[in-house]
């Protein structure tokens, strides 16, 4: 089945101690999202690669980083996380971007904990 | 104030109810609005989107839209156990925000046998 993927589902990590999250779409589509979620609040957008153009909200922290190699893989680096960086990180998935019923499909998420 | 507002709850129905979610938003331009469903600890999952005036109606849920009022609303009849979750309001404005969904904070919904 065509879908998105993330791993690893749950990821611990050290203060400080760069780590890298993963996410994969079989459904060839154009649009890539991560989103940062805090618990019991709303997912809040870091940024999005329509094709190869990254496009960084204009208050993600510089500690967040973005690749995409290609159009299946996306990748978040958080530099030097600290422990307000604990939360769930989604990526998510649309064929465009700028429709208004184009609707995001999400992965199974990356509960990240800092120690 | 917060351009998706959503009472966070818990909102508690008994199962068979119809349960009632609400949300507001700031964006008067805004064209299209959607419902999704998370689990704990889950991702979210769509349930429904909406971009006209009125109602609209999937199985045992509806969607209500009034642009007037900046208002949009959830439906869950015959609510069953299995619907206990946070359900989220997200909004998009494609002309001053692009492809971006804005999410409110999310409405715990419990239903108890």
């Amino acid at each position: 089945d065509a879908m998105v993927i993330q791993n690893p589902r749950y990821q611990v990590t050290q203060f400080g101690k760069p780590v890298t999250l993963s996410c994969s779409q079989t459904l060839n589509h154009n649009v890539m999202y991560w989103y940062q979620q805090k618990s019991s609040q709303a997912p809040k957008l870091l940024f999005h690669y329509y094709d190869k153009d990254f496009n960084n909200e204009a208050d993600t922290p510089d500690n967040f980083q973005s690749r995409r190699p290609n159009t299946s893989f996306c990748f978040l680096d958080i530099r030097s996380p600290g422990l307000g960086d604990a939360a769930m990180y989604l990526c998510a998935t649309s064929r465009v971007w700028g429709s208004a019923n184009e609707k995001l499909f999400f992965g199974s998420g990356t509960q990240l904990s800092v120690l | 104030q917060k351009e998706v507002e959503q009472n966070s709850g818990p909102l508690s129905v008994p199962e068979g109810a119809i349960a009632s979610l609400n949300c507001t938003y700031s964006d008067r331009g805004s064209q299209s609005f959607f419902w999704y469903r998370q689990y704990s600890g889950k991702s979210p999952e769509l349930i429904m989107f909406i971009y006209s005036n009125g109602d609209k109606e999937d199985g045992r849920f509806t969607a209500q839209l009034n642009k007037a009022s900046q208002y949009v609303s959830l439906l869950i009849r015959d609510s069953q156990p299995s619907d206990s979750a946070t359900y989220l309001c997200a909004v998009k404005n494609i002309y001053n925000q692009g492809g971006k969904l804005i999410f409110g904070q999310g409405t715990e919904l419990s239903v108890k046998p």
